[in-house]
């Protein structure tokens, strides 16, 4: 099993759509909870941060599942300018006290006219 | 502006070349790493270091070295001992305590030829 598991999509939706993206994670020791978004053939960027409480940034709302190990991204009013793939990305501090980030293979989302 | 720089932005590789790729940072950050993602994938760690002159591998080293003589600098190269290189680079850096403030380079683009 993949440490954190994304559906790849592609999710294709309509301007002005609500879409949800779910991202589930195998390590219940994980921290620390982010969305990044990368554009094509670009590096990718921090989105959010996912906070215990949920949070909205605009329209981006993230939230934490601790329970069922899972954190989800909606966003609402969906633009042409949405249209990236959402990394999900989890950390924890492994056996050497480290801390390692681990990546999702990211969702796709298209935003179509 | 403090930021993370790689180059070149594309390279081509002849079979059986060493190729070395820069990522040169100027945010302080004690952590450096490096990714792989291959089309339709996610990121996969190749190499990180989190102080001078000490690196771990990832979980995808083989065919890979890296060096961390300076706090700023952390070069990787592609032997020719890694069969299938072509591939989307990113360098990323960050602090070792969260906030983590990771940040990623524009990315190299390795193809051979």
């Amino acid at each position: 099993r993949k440490e954190v598991e994304q559906d790849p999509g592609p999710f294709n939706v309509p301007e002005g759509a609500t879409v949800a993206f779910n991202c589930t994670y195998s390590n219940s020791a994980s921290q620390s909870f982010f969305w990044y978004r990368q554009d094509c053939r670009k590096e990718p960027k921090l989105l959010m941060s996912v906070y215990s409480s949920g949070n909205e940034d605009g329209r981006f709302t993230a939230q934490l599942n601790r329970a069922s190990q899972y954190i989800s991204l909606l966003i609402r009013d969906s633009k042409l300018s949405d249209s990236a793939t959402y990394l999900c990305v989890v950390t924890f501090i492994d056996s050497s006290n480290t801390g390692k980030l681990i990546f999702g293979q990211g969702t796709t989302l298209q935003v179509k006219p | 502006d403090g930021g993370i720089t790689q180059s070149p932005k594309y390279l081509f590789r002849k079979e059986g070349q060493n190729v070395t790729l820069s990522c040169e940072q100027n945010l302080n950050h004690d952590a450096m790493y490096w990714y792989r993602q291959d089309p339709g994938q996610g990121l996969r760690l190749i190499y990180y270091s989190q102080i001078v002159n000490d690196f771990q591998k990832g979980d995808i080293a083989e065919g890979y070295s890296v060096s961390r003589e300076k706090k700023e600098s952390f070069p990787l190269t592609v032997t020719s001992a890694q069969k299938n290189p072509t591939a989307f680079y990113l360098c990323a850096s960050s602090k070792l305590t969260a906030p983590y403030g990771y940040t990623f380079g524009s990315g190299t683009r390795l193809t051979v030829v």
